[in-house]
């Protein structure tokens, strides 16, 4: 049959609320992360970056928490705004050897902030 | 703030002919990138390219690909024969060294 595309989570809160998107990698050498917002019709924009020597990093009302034995990611965004909806893709990258920044994104979460 | 910067916004073109799609990356990146988003899915790596020359490509950029850096600040991708499936989002993207990747607003092609 003919593929129409992945189904994406989605995650719908009220403005004000604290918001908690979720990022499974499968690459145990991937050594950098970042979560992007896209928004319709535009590019992927950066959010955050954090890299595999740490397991959390604070941004402006982003927080990014990474747990490598299970190789999970998570962006924490606190006081969600309704600006803030939008997809968000987490996306890492195995520095090194012969990668030279290729980045490999995630299926993306849909954010729907009501107000 | 320097940004990535794509035309046109939206190319449409018949199968089979030849499209160019043109990114002037942010003035101090070395590193320059192509990626492709298929309506409704993730963003995919096409190519890398560094010091003149493609440093990795994905199993996506086949014959029908080239990328080129034609001057001191426009960076292009070349598809030769579009197929309907090469209808997409294209994004370039660069970075300086560092490993952030800039992306900019993307191109929309639509193969009929």
């Amino acid at each position: 049959g003919e593929s129409v595309g992945l189904h994406l989570p989605t995650l719908s809160v009220q403005e004000g609320d604290n918001s908690i998107i979720n990022c499974a990698y499968s690459n145990s050498a991937s050594d950098y992360f970042i979560w992007y917002k896209q928004e319709s019709g535009k590019g992927p924009q950066f959010i955050i970056d954090i890299r595999s020597n740490m397991d959390k990093r604070q941004g402006q009302r982003v927080t990014v928490l990474l747990n490598k034995t299970v190789k999970h990611l998570s962006l924490q965004i606190a006081a969600t705004q309704p600006g803030d909806s939008a997809v968000y893709f987490c996306a890492e990258n195995r520095a090194g050897g012969t990668s030279y920044g290729k980045l490999t994104f995630g299926q993306g979460t849909i954010l729907t902030v009501h107000p | 703030e320097p940004e990535v910067t794509q035309t046109p916004s939206h190319q449409v073109t018949q199968m089979g002919q030849e499209v160019i799609l043109r990114c002037v990356p942010i003035s101090n990146h070395l590193y320059f990138y192509w990626y492709r988003q298929i309506l409704g899915q993730k963003v995919e790596f096409l190519v890398s390219f560094y010091n003149n020359e493609i440093s990795e490509k994905s199993e996506i950029f086949d014959d029908q690909f080239s990328v080129e850096r034609p001057d001191g600040s426009n960076f292009t991708l070349k598809i030769r024969s579009t197929k309907l499936e090469d209808s997409a989002m294209y994004f370039c993207a660069s970075k300086e060294g560092t490993d952030t990747q800039y992306f900019g607003p993307g191109t929309r092609l639509t193969v009929l």
